[in-house]
């Protein structure tokens, strides 16, 4: 059964701090895999896009990690910011394109 | 990059009525766009899928009659919800995926419409 599953389901940090989010699929044939922030009462953006052969990505201060053999990703942030407060997305791609598994997604809160 | 628009951004409407929602692509043309709806503090949950000029998949449990999608062209899909209740008060964000060569595996999300049913 193609799944994504993220961890933690919450997160509350200081700013500041460095925190490091998790996605786990089982999704086959994988195509690609989406990191999204997703602010409150707004449409997800477009943090990293990681294929196959892609181990690390990074976009200011988000990496995205891919590790193909154990289907793990990983979202790292650095420095943490107020405005990082939001709900983070992992979403993979099958094969197919028509196709994209969500994970149930971590929220993220930081504290001044 | 791809910008995708949603109209309205929020409605609010009385239980019974219908109310449609537009999903632009701006900068690019999508041959399919997608449409989820999303409860509070809930994750996205998608609702259908739509090809330019054809009709729509949709997901087990979402009622097509109700939610009528109409993908028209390459830039537009519309979203309307047919005889609204409260319970249909939600948060509906469309995607578009590009069409164009070595871009098919690229969702593009709209900003979300928050429909609210009295």
């Amino acid at each position: 059964k193609n799944q994504v599953e993220q961890s933690p389901q919450s997160l509350i940090i200081l700013e500041g701090k460095n925190c490091t989010l998790q996605c786990n699929y089982t999704v086959s044939p994988f195509s690609n895999l989406r990191w999204y922030k997703q602010d409150t009462g707004r449409g997800p953006v477009s943090l990293t896009i990681m294929t196959f052969s892609e181990n690390t990505k990074s976009n200011g201060r988000y990496t995205a990690t891919l590790d193909a053999d154990t289907k793990q990703s990983s979202l790292h942030i650095t420095a943490s910011q107020l405005s990082d407060s939001a709900s983070y997305i992992c979403v993979v791609s099958a094969g197919n394109f028509n196709k994209f598994y969500f994970g149930s997604g971590t929220k993220l809160n930081v504290k001044p | 990059g791809a910008v995708v628009s949603q109209h309205p951004s929020w409605v609010i409407c009385k239980s019974g009525t219908s109310v449609k929602i537009e999903c632009r692509s701006l900068d690019f043309q999508a041959t399919t766009m997608f449409w989820y709806r999303q409860f509070p503090k809930q994750s996205l949950m998608l609702m259908a899928t739509s090809n330019e000029g054809s009709k729509a998949t949709y997901e087990q449990g979402v009622e097509k009659d109700k939610f009528l999608i109409n993908h028209a062209s390459l830039t537009l899909s519309t979203l309307t919800v047919t005889s609204a209740h409260p319970e249909d008060s939600s948060f509906y964000i469309c995607s578009a995926r590009d069409g164009r060569e070595g871009f098919s595996d690229t969702q593009y999300f709209g900003p979300g419409t928050r429909l609210t049913v009295l």
